[in-house]
């Protein structure tokens, strides 16, 4: 069955490093999304990508984050200047198409900034 | 704007009985309605869906949802439970229009004893 991947699973890295989380969508699937859990607390819907732009932020989404599809496989979070509070379980998701189209999500990639 | 709610956020039950997880949700728009299940170490797989149509939907493993539209419910019921059923559950929903943003309860955590 096909399945979204993310890599790394997990990551360790120093208060204001950079921070890019890889994910690879299905093949077919159009809509792209993350979501992060900080630990204990729901998942919460970060961003949704369609058609090589951003279709809706959560307000999470600040400045410090960024999406992109460089090659048109892959699908990236970037986080510029890591803060204690991004420590979560990154979760990357892609759909074949919006409204009744359901999501697939990847592993995770857990976050941990010290 | 969704929210939804699990009112339970731990439920222990031995193997064998049966098990009700709750899941209430508010919304001005029609809703598509979710669980998703995440067992230790792993990411979130789609259990069961409501799109349209009958309002009590199956899981391949024995898990049913039934969405009550009056009561803005969708609970989750299995008659007999197994000691593999230990994980975390989600309920979540989505608006039925553009791209799909997951609202996502707080998650139950269902532990089966022997």
């Amino acid at each position: 069955e096909p399945e979204v991947t993310q890599t790394p699973s997990h990551q360790v890295t120093q208060m204001g490093q950079e921070v890019i989380l890889r994910c690879v969508p299905i093949s077919n699937h159009l809509y792209f999304y993350w979501y992060r859990q900080i630990l204990g607390q729901k998942v919460e819907f970060l961003v949704s990508f369609y058609n090589n732009e951003i279709s809706e932020k959560s307000e999470i989404f600040d400045d410090q984050f960024s999406v992109e599809r460089p090659d048109g496989s892959n699908f990236t979070l970037k986080i510029r200047s890591t803060k204690l509070e991004d420590s979560a379980m990154y979760f990357c998701a892609s759909s074949a198409g919006a409204g009744a189209n359901v999501l697939t999500f990847g592993a995770g990639s857990r976050l941990t900034v010290l | 704007a969704q929210s939804v709610t699990q009112l339970d956020s731990q439920v222990p039950v031995f193997e064998e009985a049966p098990v009700e997880l709750r899941c209430n949700y508010s919304s001005s728009v029609s809703v598509y309605l979710f669980w998703y299940v995440q067992y230790p170490n792993q990411g979130l797989q789609l259990l069961l869906k409501y799109l349209s149509g009958s309002t009590l939907v199956e899981s391949i493993n024995g898990f049913e949802a039934e969405f009550n539209k009056s009561q803005t419910s969708f609970h989750l019921r299995k008659p007999s439970v197994h000691i593999s059923d230990t994980a975390e559950y989600f309920c979540a929903v989505s608006d039925q229009g553009g791209a799909q943003k997951l609202v996502f309860g707080q998650g139950t955590r269902l532990t089966i004893n022997p």
